[in-house]
């Protein structure tokens, strides 16, 4: 699975949008983008994946650059709730033994402020 | 809203002892995944387990671990002697739907405290 890299850490404020980067410059064809976050003391959350193209769903939208090299997690409207560990994780849907297997990172904290 | 329940929520025992974690997977999934986070590290993959077998295991998943589906529903984590080391959060996950095996749904987690 390819390597991502994020940033350590980000601030947002409660009511902006958190924009969340990740670089994987590595991905191959068949290789999803997957964004979890995990809440402090909670097992991690799904949040939204992506191959190519945008994705939005009730929680998040999910920004994919044309190269597929980098994509950015996009909370609209941040609320104190969605201060979390961020995950981006590369990884193929194809099948085989490691199907399901998620490598998480070091992620992103994010905290929102009031 | 439907959830995958783990018991107990936190289990300390001394080291040497056998455990049992528990797991009350959200749907008949035939994936089936442990993972563990040792306090201030990163969730870390254990186990994944498919129609009854064990699909693959990391390097951390020891002899000293076994997983089973006793009873067709629930999954279980039993870790043979503790060691200090193994004290963390196990989680236990399993996908949202047939289609998407890399969307899981996690469980809230068993503290486990060797002493």
């Amino acid at each position: 699975d390819a390597k991502t890299t994020q940033p350590p850490s980000m601030d947002c404020a409660e009511g902006r949008a958190a924009n969340l980067p990740c670089n994987h410059s590595t991905i191959s064809g068949n290789e999803y983008v997957y964004w979890y976050r995990q809440i402090h003391s909670q097992g991690p959350q799904y949040i939204i994946h992506g191959l190519k193209n945008n994705e939005t769903n009730e929680m998040a939208s999910l920004i994919i650059t044309e190269d597929r090299k980098s994509s950015t997690l996009i909370l609209p409207h941040a609320t104190l709730r969605d201060t979390a560990v961020y995950y981006c994780i590369v990884l193929s849907n194809a099948g085989g033994t490691s199907y399901g297997k998620l490598t998480f990172g070091q992620g992103t904290i994010l905290t929102v402020h009031p | 809203e439907p959830e995958v329940t783990q018991t107990p929520s936190h289990q300390v025992t001394q080291m040497g002892q056998e455990v049992i974690l528990r797991c009350v997977p959200i749907s008949n999934h035939l994936y089936f995944y442990w993972y563990r986070q040792i306090l201030g590290q990163k969730v870390e993959f254990l186990v994944s387990f498919y129609n009854n077998e064990i699909s693959e295991k990391s390097e951390i998943f020891d002899d000293q671990f076994s997983v089973e589906r006793p009873d067709g529903s629930n999954f279980t984590l039993k870790i043979r002697s503790t060691k200090l080391e193994d004290s963390a959060m196990y989680f236990c996950a399993n996908p949202l739907t047939r289609l998407g095996y890399n969307e899981q749904f996690f469980g809230p987690g068993t503290r486990l405290t060797v002493l």
